[in-house]
């Protein structure tokens, strides 16, 4: 089954850097690639997503990478704020009957220092 | 947020009890999912329905029964849990066409005694 890895597990920046989240997947027939924001005590939102046939996808200071070939893809967030501080978690999906089977990587614990 | 609902909020269970969690979703949505989190593994898919009927299961143990009656409502029902099952369990929802973002339900943090 599908396997995605993600790093780093934590990360700190200063505010106003820009902060990268790297993660791989293994099964090539994998087509979604979505990325989530948990804050602490609340419940995962979806913050930006591309598929398989879109190499890179921005929106406003967030944007992502997708490398097919060496099934790998990255989240850059630019001009870091302190409420982008959050765990951002990546997943890697396939259709199955209508629905999408999301498997996700273990989290990144971001902290935007001021 | 009342998109996804889930109740209760907070349970705490004996392992010989039996318990049933609930979600419902006002999107329209067809496709519903649960979700384990815990520090061990963040985001576990446990099981996927489509227009109601089961089309993943993500070997979960049998102590787990899921149930989705019609694609507004999901259940998870829980009996003979381990302690090494508590967890937040979290309930999403998704369009079968169009995008594919699921809507993550508030969850429920279980606490199996």
């Amino acid at each position: 089954g599908e396997n995605v890895e993600q790093h780093p597990s934590t990360l700190s920046v200063q505010e106003g850097d820009s902060a990268v989240i790297k993660c791989t997947y293994s099964d090539s027939a994998s087509n979604y690639f979505p990325w989530y924001k948990q804050e602490l005590g609340k419940r995962p939102q979806l913050i930006i997503d591309i598929r398989s046939n879109v190499g890179e996808k921005k929106d406003q200071r967030i944007a992502v990478t997708l490398n097919k070939t060496a099934k790998h893809f990255s989240l850059h967030i630019t001009e870091t704020q302190p409420e982008d501080s959050a765990v951002y978690f990546c997943a890697a999906s396939m259709g199955i009957q209508g629905a999408q089977k999301l498997v996700f990587g273990q989290g990144t614990r971001l902290t935007i220092n001021p | 947020e009342t998109g996804v609902t889930q109740t209760p909020r907070h349970l705490v269970m004996g392992m010989t009890n039996k318990k049933s969690l609930k979600c419902e979703q006002h999107l329209g949505h067809n496709a519903m999912y649960w979700y384990k989190q815990s520090a061990k593994k963040p985001l576990e898919l446990m099981f996927v329905y489509s227009l109601e009927e089961r089309v993943e299961n993500n070997s979960v143990p049998s102590r787990f029964s899921p149930e989705c009656p019609n694609s507004s409502h999901l259940f998870l029902h829980l009996h003979t849990l381990q302690p090494e099952d508590s967890a937040l369990y979290l309930c999403a929802s998704s369009p079968s066409r169009g995008t594919y973002e699921q809507y993550f339900g508030p969850g429920t943090r279980l606490t199996v005694t």
